[in-house]
């Protein structure tokens, strides 16, 4: 069946780091991509989404693109700021459009001044 | 705007008794799905209303649980005879449509303690 593994957390930086969360899936088909955010204290957001191989996700500077050589879907951010300290989560939805979303465990990110 | 409303934001409640959580979508959006986020854990599929009728509850775990849409709008999560494994943070999410072109909107969820 369909599900995503996410790197394990949680993951601590300094402010202006560069970020990566490892994201890789396995589906049958052509899933769409998904990264989630859930701030404290808040519902999850939708942070960027790619629907197709090779599509560049981007949000905030955040950005992730849909690698399906590697079955990956890696989120990255160039200069981490104090404000992006959250939970992170990958999520696959199947080729059906069910919108059956299926997420991975998510990574707590925590940035430091 | 109103975004999706969940209430109450925390219920507490005792190994058998029967709660019911709420969810208020956003105006207009046809499909309404309910996950179960565990301690550490991604959300979970529940169920999937399309309109009024149930499309997919094939994430419902057992028979205790049963969720109802009768207007198209407001939703209703019951649990019957509650586990102490029942305990979760509880989300409602609406979208306008179905599919992927149509992003869910998820709510701050509810977080159930059973004692």
């Amino acid at each position: 069946g369909d599900s995503v593994t996410q790197m394990e957390g949680p993951v601590t930086l300094s402010e202006e780091a560069f970020l990566t969360i490892n994201c890789t899936y396995t589906a049958t088909g052509y899933p769409s991509l998904f990264w989630y955010v859930q701030y404290p204290g808040e519902g999850l957001q939708l942070l960027l989404k790619a629907t197709k191989a090779d599509d560049k996700g981007s949000n905030k500077g955040f950005e992730a693109t849909y690698r399906k050589e590697t079955t990956s879907f890696h989120l990255e951010k160039g200069s981490v700021q104090v404000s992006d300290s959250a939970v992170y989560f990958c999520a696959l939805l199947d080729q059906t459009g069910a919108n059956n979303l299926f997420f991975g465990t998510g990574t707590r990110l925590t940035v430091i001044p | 705007g109103a975004g999706v409303s969940q209430t109450p934001s925390n219920k507490v409640t005792e190994k058998g008794k029967y709660v019911e959580l709420r969810c208020d979508p956003i105006s207009g959006h046809t499909a309404l799905y309910w996950y179960r986020q565990s301690l550490g854990q991604g959300p979970e599929f529940l169920i999937y209303f399309q309109g009024t009728g149930a499309a997919d509850d094939s994430g419902l775990p057992n028979d205790r649980f049963f969720a109802v849409r009768p207007e198209g709008s407001v939703s209703t999560l019951k649990i019957q005879r509650t586990e102490r494994g029942d305990s979760a943070v509880y989300l409602c999410a609406s979208s306008r449509n179905r599919g992927k072109n149509s992003p869910l909107h998820f709510g701050n969820g509810t977080r159930l303690t059973v004692t």
